[in-house]
């Protein structure tokens, strides 16, 4: 079936660092792929997405790129904030509206 | 954005006994929302599809006596866990996509409830 992989964390960075989270997939056909984020009480918020093979999602500095020939979708950021402490989550969907989803990688960002 | 409410965010319970986690759209209707649950440091897992005046559409090896769905409106869907263990405690999220508009793969989630059956 589906799967996706992400990368282990926590992952602990200084504020202003560069960030990446790894991301990778096997699914049949073309899903979808999705960054959730979750802070820390809160619900899961979707931060960006990408529908087809070279898309690039983007949102609040954060991009990821579906790359089919890796089957990646790796996140990352130019310049972490504090604010940007959460768990975030990578998913794909394959049926429109079923969702699987990564194990989540917990940032947390220094000051 | 749109919010989905979860009651309680934290449950204890003894073994054995029953729980009741509601999930609420707040400000729009979902006449389909889905119910995840998640162990520590692993995926969320879905475990069935909660569909307004119909029966849940349940995940393969998960016990559709165990958790009872009811969708009875289109603002409301309730898991309740029936019977208990220890081995149910976990993070349950719910999550529904609008009836009308946001696109097909449009989700808002809840902020999940905690189980621990001692």
């Amino acid at each position: 079936g589906d799967s996706v992989t992400q990368m282990e964390g926590p992952v602990t960075l200084s504020e202003e660092a560069f960030l990446t989270i790894n991301c990778t997939y096997t699914a049949t056909g073309y899903p979808s792929l999705f960054w959730y984020v979750q802070y820390p009480g809160e619900g899961l918020q979707l931060l960006l997405k990408a529908t087809k093979a070279d898309d690039k999602g983007s949102n609040k500095g954060f991009e990821a790129t579906y790359r089919k020939e890796t089957t990646s979708f790796h996140l990352e950021k130019g310049s972490v904030q504090v604010s940007d402490s959460a768990v975030y989550f990578c998913a794909l969907s394959s049926l429109g509206q079923n969702f699987v989803f990564g194990p989540g990688t917990r940032l947390s960002v220094l000051p | 954005g749109a919010v989905v409410s979860q009651h309680p965010s934290w449950v204890i319970c003894k073994s054995g006994t029953s729980v009741k986690i509601e999930c609420r759209s707040l400000d729009f209707q979902a006449t389909t929302m889905f119910w995840y649950r998640q162990f520590p440091k692993q995926s969320l897992m879905l475990m069935a599809t909660s569909n307004e005046g119909s029966k849940a559409t349940y995940e393969q090896g998960v016990e559709k006596d165990k958790f009872l769905i009811n969708h009875a409106s289109l603002t409301l869907s309730t898991l309740t866990v029936t019977s208990a263990h220890p081995e149910d405690s976990s993070f349950y999220i719910c999550s529904a996509p609008p009836t009308s508009g946001g696109g097909k793969e449009t989700q808002y989630f809840g902020p999940g409830t905690r189980l621990l059956v001692l």
